[in-house]
């Protein structure tokens, strides 16, 4: 079972928005400020979307974005496009590194 | 741009050695910003994190694991590598190598994110 809380699937259709959320428990302590979000298209390599809850790495477009409230981090998509459809993780600190179990995006 | 490719076995028998290498080309595994790190994915699972090093050899492990994993730095060859003792078929899993931004040097700050990634390589425990 994985640390981080994430729903198993969503879907959307082309041009709608889908938000993401990812939860850690009412017990893990600190600021939970280290969220980063990953896209993975199977068999490529996982690619940084989200930093620090909110920040997109140079390249990303800003129809990603996160936010945060409480336990909950979350990855909203805008304008979603046939490519978005994939399998996204939420990555966090505890008391180690955890992921989220992923969240796999169909894009009707 | 900075990639990283997985190489090992591909299936390795029970209680033996799972080893696996990350060839990093982009970047130097000698710079003191990243530490180097190591996750797997179980079928139908999320992602585990394993463990990092950094250029000294400094590592840090996942506690579940932390009796079983060594991981390495060569600087001479740019990559870094992975081995698991007395592998089990829960020890089956897709492994990822990746960097992990510790240190920004140019404004003093510790980013704390996995940003690069590779494709991961599949191991399976079986006799």
């Amino acid at each position: 079972q994985s640390a981080l809380t994430q729903p198993a699937s969503i879907s959307g259709s082309p041009g709608q928005s889908i938000t993401i959320s990812c939860s850690r428990a009412s017990s893990d302590v600190g600021d939970y400020n280290q969220v980063s979000w990953f896209q993975h298209h199977p068999g490529k390599a996982p690619k940084l979307i989200i930093y620090d809850v909110t920040h997109r790495p140079s390249g990303v477009s800003d129809r990603f974005s996160g936010s945060k409230s409480g336990n909950t981090a979350s990855l909203t998509i805008s304008g979603l496009q046939p490519e978005d459809e994939a399998y996204y993780y939420c990555n966090s600190y505890t008391t180690t590194w955890v992921f989220g179990g992923g969240t796999k995006l169909t894009v009707l | 741009q900075v990639h990283l490719e997985e190489s090992g076995p591909g299936v390795v028998k029970p209680s033996e050695i799972l080893s696996l290498s990350c060839s990093v080309s982009g970047d130097s595994v000698s710079s003191g910003s990243y530490y180097w790190s190591w996750m797997r994915q179980p079928p139908g699972k999320g992602l585990e994190w394993i463990g990092y090093v950094n250029y000294n050899g400094i590592t840090s492990y996942n506690p579940s694991l932390k009796s079983r994993v060594t991981i390495s730095v060569d600087t001479s060859k740019n990559q870094f590598s992975l081995r698991l003792n007395s592998v089990t078929a829960a020890d089956t899993a897709v492994y990822f190598c990746a960097r992990f931004y510790y240190y920004d040097s140019s404004i003093g700050s510790y980013p704390y994110y996995f940003d690069y990634w590779g494709q991961g390589t599949p191991v399976t425990v079986s006799s």
